[in-house]
Order: structure tokens, then C-alpha cells, then sequence
């Protein structure tokens, strides 16, 4: 059973970066993509991009080109999300979601609330 | 990139009734890459439906989906309290993943 736990609430400055965990169990980290989706207070859901654990590759929603970084460590079953130049318009819930296709598991989520 | 447009925003029903959640796409959706999702507050998403119309093994019998090309269909026969949430369709399989807008299931 694939479980999915992510780094804690974050709270940043307009201007900052944020870097987010999500630290796969239940399953071969490798095997599956890892999608990030937030949610905006009250919003719908956005895609973000995903990053193949295998070779590191990654793809980025376009919106986010620019200032989003997808990394993974292996030895630790972990990916990472980091966003640069935060707005207020960045505060949401993040999520991860290991898959090939559908999002049958989600992490339990990251709030980051950007304010001055 | 496919577009999502999902109608009606709200859905206010009793108990019983059924709820009928359109998902309109902007282009053809090959081989049925259409899955929905419910959200309830403060949960993540839950996967009911994928390829349009297969159900995950958690998905109750009152609810299906259907549809082809650019037009979806979620439907809930009757509502069982645990059914008011918000749904959501989304386009997957080839970049960039998309997400409909989500319509909300209310309590009328």
C-alpha cells in the first residue's frame, strides 16, 4: 500500500523559495512518476509537473517554467518540490501523488501561505 | 493543452436524488483519459473513475461515468449523505495533465 508523507506547513516571505518533501513507503520508489498538484485556498486543483525517480527527468506544467525545481533522492524513497519567487498568489496546498497515469494515493499535503 | 469545463459549478440535490456532473473537454480525449476525483474538506482527492467509466474498487455501485471525445459524464444515482463533496474530472496521460474546475455537490 503506497503511503506518502510530506514535510510540514510553511510559512514564507513574498520573494522566497519553499522546498517540499514527500517521502514514499509501501512501494518501489522508482516505479512510478511523482506528481505535485496544489490547491489554492478554496480553488481547484493545478497540476505542476512530475519527475521521473528513475532518470531524474522531469516536466513542468508551462505556468510554472521558470521557477519550479523537481529533484528526487533514491537512497531515501523522497522527492522534492521547490518553488522560487513566491507570490501571494503561491499559497495553497501541495501535494505529491505517485503515478503513471491516475492519482490512486495522494501525500496527506503541505500548506505554504506566502506573507509579508 | 486540453481544456477542462465542467458544469454545473454547484449542484444543490436532496438525499436520494440523482446528481448528473458534466465534463466538457476542449479537444478529443484519446483512449478515454478521462478520470474523476472526489474531494471532501480537508482531504486529499480520492480516485472514483478512470478511462472514463471503470470504477476503483472503492467506488459505490450508484456511481458511474461515461463518455467519449469531449464529453463526460459522472453520475450518482442517489445521493447518499457521504456523496456531498466537490468532483472534479481530470485529462491524463500525456502533458500536461489537466483538471476541470470542479463542481460542488450540495446538500439542498
Amino acid at each position: 500500500q503506497k503511503q506518502l508523507v510530506q514535510s510540514g506547513a510553511e510559512v514564507k516571505k513574498p520573494g522566497a523559495s519553499v522546498k517540499v518533501s514527500c517521502k514514499a513507503y509501501g512501494y518501489t520508489f522508482t516505479t512510478y512518476s511523482m506528481h505535485w498538484v496544489r490547491q489554492a485556498p478554496g480553488q481547484g486543483l493545478e497540476w505542476m509537473g512530475r519527475i521521473n525517480p528513475n532518470s531524474g527527468g522531469t516536466d513542468y506544467a508551462q505556468k510554472f517554467q521558470g521557477r519550479i525545481t523537481m529533484t528526487r533522492d533514491t537512497s531515501i524513497s523522497t522527492a522534492y518540490m521547490e518553488l522560487t519567487g513566491l507570490t501571494s498568489d503561491d499559497t495553497a496546498m501541495y501535494y505529491c501523488a505517485p503515478a503513471t497515469m491516475t492519482f490512486d494515493h495522494w501525500g496527506q499535503g503541505t500548506l505554504v501561505t506566502v506573507s509579508s | 493543452e486540453i481544456v477542462l469545463t465542467q458544469s454545473p459549478g454547484t449542484l444543490s440535490l436532496s438525499p436520494g436524488e440523482r446528481a448528473t456532473l458534466s465534463c466538457r473537454a476542449s479537444h478529443n480525449i484519446p483512449n478515454t483519459y478521462l478520470a474523476w476525483y472526489q474531494q471532501k474538506v480537508g482531504q486529499p482527492p480520492r480516485l472514483l473513475m478512470y478511462d472514463a467509466s471503470t470504477k476503483t474498487t472503492a467506488t459505490p455501485d450508484r456511481i458511474s461515468g461515461s463518455g467519449s471525445g469531449t464529453d463526460f459524464t459522472l453520475t450518482i444515482t442517489r445521493l447518499e449523505p457521504e456523496d456531498f463533496a466537490v468532483y472534479y474530472c481530470q485529462y491524463y496521460g500525456v502533458s500536461p495533465w489537466t483538471f476541470g474546475q470542479g463542481t460542488k455537490v450540495e446538500i439542498k
